[in-house]
């Protein structure tokens, strides 16, 4: 069955550890994001990536970092700068990324500082 | 800039009855595309309907119908004969041209609880 898979559903994490998220996609799609959902709010976007080896800034990418060497995959790592990482966090794809493409998403990865 | 608004922060419904989720949004792109997605408590993002801003008609899946008013600028989801399963936050979410990352935008959503 295609669709995405992250890992791991729920991460723990001491302050002052970097953590990475795992991302990937057997839906052969070029565009990847990774979004944040705090408590009660809408999705804000972290990351983006469009092609392989290439990605760009979302809304809020401080003390957040990604890499897209493979199409299939494109994890998100939680650096110690960022200030509040707990919350939801949620990867999605997409064919390119025009008007009409529909973004599929995966089950999250909730993740909690200590 | 894009924007999405969502004005109902919860919303009850009778099981069987229809529902309607307002979602109002503002762009300045004459090309655009208008999603609603259901998230159920375990969090995953599942996908209901797409209305493009170019389509005539009114977009329809199932029970899920779009009632699109362009000039309103609005794009509200109605939910036909609720379900129990229906129970779930509803997100309307929106995306501008490909030059833009192909990224959405979405609402601060609303909580539906359908009442037996």
């Amino acid at each position: 069955d295609g669709g995405i898979t992250q890992s791991p559903k729920y991460l723990f994490r001491k302050e002052g550890q970097n953590v990475t998220l795992s991302c990937e996609q057997n839906l052969n799609h070029d565009a990847m994001y990774w979004y944040r959902q705090d408590p009660g709010q809408g999705l804000r976007l972290i990351y983006y990536s469009q092609i392989v080896n290439d990605f760009q800034k979302g809304d809020i990418a401080e003390g957040y970092s990604v890499s897209r060497e493979k199409k299939e995959s494109f994890p998100l790592t939680v650096t110690s700068a960022q200030k509040n990482p707990t919350a939801f966090y949620l990867c999605a794809s997409n064919t390119r990324g025009n008007r009409t493409d529909t973004q599929y998403f995966g089950p999250g990865t909730r993740l909690t500082v200590l | 800039a894009q924007k999405i608004t969502q004005t109902q922060p919860g919303m009850f419904v009778q099981e069987k009855e229809a529902v309607t989720l307002d979602c109002t949004y503002d762009t300045s792109d004459p090309s655009y595309g208008l999603f609603w997605y259901k998230q159920p408590s375990s969090g995953e993002m599942i996908f209901l309907i797409y209305q493009g801003s170019y389509d005539q008609q009114n977009a329809t899946e199932g029970r899920y119908s779009l009632n699109f008013q362009k000039a309103r600028k609005s794009a509200n989801l109605v939910i036909s004969a609720s379900q129990l399963g229906d129970s779930a936050m509803y997100f309307c979410a929106m995306r501008g041209s490909f030059y833009q990352g192909g990224k959405l935008i979405f609402g601060q959503g609303t909580e539906l609880s359908v009442k037996p």
